[in-house]
């Protein structure tokens, strides 16, 4: 089956730094790569996806590059701000089948 | 429309007990995926089930099953509780339609074993 690695769990950057979250998976059949940003106490909302016919999508601050080659793809956040603190996690697979990553924990200081 | 909703929210249980989770999708949503999510786990795959049939299933023991209804409305029972069963569960749903589409997450149901 699927198997999803992200790094790193922790990442702790300034206001208005950039962050980059990277994952990697090992099913080459997946086609469906989502980000979910999960805040304290709160239920995984989406983010951003991308599927595997596009290599890059962008949304306002956040953008999602994907290399089906090497199997990685990768969260970029820009000018980062103290609500963008909370744990994303990223997922890859098909269908209705989804697997994500362990999650890494987002820490945006003042 | 209104969000996917679960029910209970919090469940305290104590060792070898059973406990059934539900989890209503959003309206016209008819496939239900479940979760465990647990610190330096991140988030699980249980089940997925679509039109009352489980389609999917993930690496956990036989002592976690589900169902669904003809509403779409599902349920997943962990039987045995075991201590390392305290987690979040969590239930998404989403439409059907062409290739792969956004899961819908539920608040989650806190399960604490005891």
């Amino acid at each position: 089956g699927e198997n999803v690695e992200q790094h790193p769990s922790t990442l702790s950057v300034q206001e208005g730094d950039s962050a980059v979250i990277k994952c990697t998976y090992s099913d080459s059949a997946s086609n469906y790569f989502p980000w979910y940003k999960q805040e304290l106490g709160k239920r995984p909302q989406l983010i951003i996806d991308i599927r595997s016919n596009v290599g890059e999508k962008k949304d306002q601050r956040i953008a999602v590059t994907l290399n089906k080659t090497a199997k990685h793809f990768s969260l970029h956040i820009t000018e980062t701000q103290p609500e963008d603190s909370a744990v994303y996690f990223c997922g890859a697979g098909g269908g209705n089948k989804l697997t994500f990553g362990t999650g890494t924990q987002l820490k945006v200081e003042l | 429309k209104a969000g996917v909703t679960q029910t209970p929210r919090y469940l305290i249980k104590t060792r070898g007990q059973q406990v059934t989770l539900s989890c209503s999708p959003i309206s016209g949503h008819r496939s239900v995926s479940w979760y465990q999510q647990t610190p330096g786990q991140g988030l699980q795959f249980l089940f997925e089930y679509f039109s009352e049939t489980q389609r999917n299933k993930g690496n956990f023991p036989g002592r976690f099953s589900g169902r669904q209804f003809s509403n779409s409305r599902s349920e997943m029972n962990v039987s045995t509780l075991e201590l390392g069963d305290s987690a979040l569960y969590l239930c998404a749903s989403s439409s059907e339609g062409r290739g792969p589409l956004e899961q819908f997450f539920g608040p989650g149901t806190r399960l604490t074993v005891l």
